[in-house]
């Protein structure tokens, strides 16, 4: 069964201070591993889709890695407005299970001003 | 370009009641996933329907069930409703099924007592 766990659960930040969110996995075969953002009382909003190991990608002030077991998402110089909780999902590609995103429980981030 | 919009946003039920809720997807867009969040969760993969087929299921009961439209519009109903069935139910739709970018509507927040 795929299982994604997130830590820490919750991070609170003072604006500018840099930090790394992560997200181990365990999938029968990795197709993609998503971020996503949301917002209290909304849906979660698409950042990223890492393939495979050694692949990064960048988005203002984010930017996500890849390894075989985990993957991170770097906050460099965060503000009050990138506060959201940030969800990781894998997609395996075994026949009949890639259809699903399998999500962990996100992190909570707080910048504060 | 419209998004995902779902309805209603927010609704009470009592324990046994049914529930239907109803899912627009974004313009071009022609499968719909449907998640459940609770409180503090990540969100759980519940199915997936394209063409009008349902394309793939998670381990939910079969008083979870769900429809697509010509239009890729969505309904999931719950039957024979339960405290632990409270929760947001996400909607999210795709321009095809075995994409992980998904795009999410807000989210109708079910609360059954």
């Amino acid at each position: 069964e795929d299982q994604v766990t997130q830590s820490p659960e919750a991070l609170r930040l003072q604006e500018g201070e840099s930090s790394s969110l992560n997200c181990s996995y365990t999938v029968s075969g990795l197709r993609g591993l998503f971020w996503y953002r949301q917002d209290p009382g909304k849906g979660p909003e698409f950042l990223f889709t890492l393939y495979s190991a050694g692949e990064e990608k960048e988005k203002e002030r984010l930017k996500a890695t890849l390894t075989k077991k985990e993957s991170f998402l770097h906050i460099t110089a965060p503000k009050p407005e990138d506060s959201a909780t940030y969800l990781c999902a894998v997609q395996a590609n075994s026949g009949g299970s890639n259809y699903k995103l399998t999500f962990g429980k996100g992190t909570l981030l707080t910048v504060n001003p | 370009e419209t998004g995902v919009t779902q309805s209603p946003t927010h609704l009470i039920k009592t324990r046994g009641q049914q529930v239907t809720l109803r899912c627009s997807s974004q313009s071009g867009h022609n499968t719909v996933s449907w998640y459940q969040q609770a409180l503090g969760q990540g969100p759980q993969f519940i199915f997936q329907y394209y063409r009008e087929e349902e394309n793939g299921r998670g381990n939910f009961p079969p008083r979870f069930s769900g429809l697509q439209f010509p239009n890729y519009s969505s309904e999931l109903n719950v039957n024979a409703l339960e405290l632990d069935d409270s929760a947001l139910y996400l909607c999210a739709s795709s321009q095809t099924g075995s994409t992980g970018e998904l795009f999410f509507g807000e989210g109708s927040r079910l609360t059954v007592l």
